[in-house]
């Protein structure tokens, strides 16, 4: 199984609202990823778990809390977000952190009102 | 860490051409990857060359790297429609950064 699953697909939310992005993976990958893009623009990284701890934080705000409760899955708890981060939210993972092949989900398309 | 450039932005092809994307980095490289993503979806990894080899073929693809011209490029032959996506390059420069950082992508589209 290669597949890196997210839900919601689509997900829209009021500035003052709370929700989660759910990622999971069952190839035993220990290291997962959430990146940010933009439309026409490449993938930015937000957060890296490597063995369930959050190695790094690529100084978002933090209005994006990560949380990893176990070595398949990755959150994204979002609160009070602003406009401009209505994005495309994906999830990756790899065997271990950095240099080995990311394997991406499809993506939380994300509308912020 | 260092991001990829990409060249060219965009591209247009008729199916059954080859199409050629090429990207440019600074600094040295662990590794450099390929991905392709279709319009809004996730990403899909296609090859990985490190910085000690200088080709890799997949299929229809093929990768060259040159270290000395801190470049490489991705060929794809015979396209066809559904090869039409954006293509980014990503690089791994180590130096214990362990993170993959994309460059800003080409989009291709293979008219039938």
């Amino acid at each position: 199984d290669t597949e890196v699953t997210q839900t919601p697909k689509h997900l829209v939310m009021g500035m003052t609202n709370k929700k989660s992005l759910k990622c999971e993976q069952h190839m035993g990958h220990r290291a997962m990823y959430w990146y940010k893009q933009k439309a026409k623009k490449p993938p930015e990284l937000m957060f890296v778990y490597s063995y369930e701890k959050l190695s790094i934080n690529e100084s978002v705000p933090s209005r994006f809390s990560p949380e990893c409760p176990n070595s398949s899955l990755l959150n994204l708890h979002l609160h009070a977000l602003q406009p401009e981060d209505s994005a495309l939210y994906l999830c990756a993972s790899s065997q271990a952190r950095g240099r080995e092949t990311q394997y991406f989900g499809p993506g939380t398309r994300l509308l912020v009102l | 860490s260092q991001q990829g450039e990409e060249d060219p932005q965009a591209l247009s092809i008729q199916e059954g051409e080859n199409a050629t994307m090429n990207c440019s980095y600074k600094t040295s490289i662990n590794n450099l990857q390929w991905y392709r993503q279709n319009s809004g979806r996730g990403l899909v990894h296609l090859i990985l060359i490190r910085s000690n080899e200088r080709e890799k073929h997949s299929g229809r693809l093929r990768v060259t790297l040159d270290t000395s011209k801190k470049s490489s490029s991705l060929l794809i032959t015979a396209s066809r429609a559904a090869d039409t996506a954006s293509y980014f390059c990503a690089l791994d420069s180590g130096a214990g950064s362990y993170q993959l950082t994309f460059g800003k992508g080409t989009k291709l589209s293979v008219i039938p």
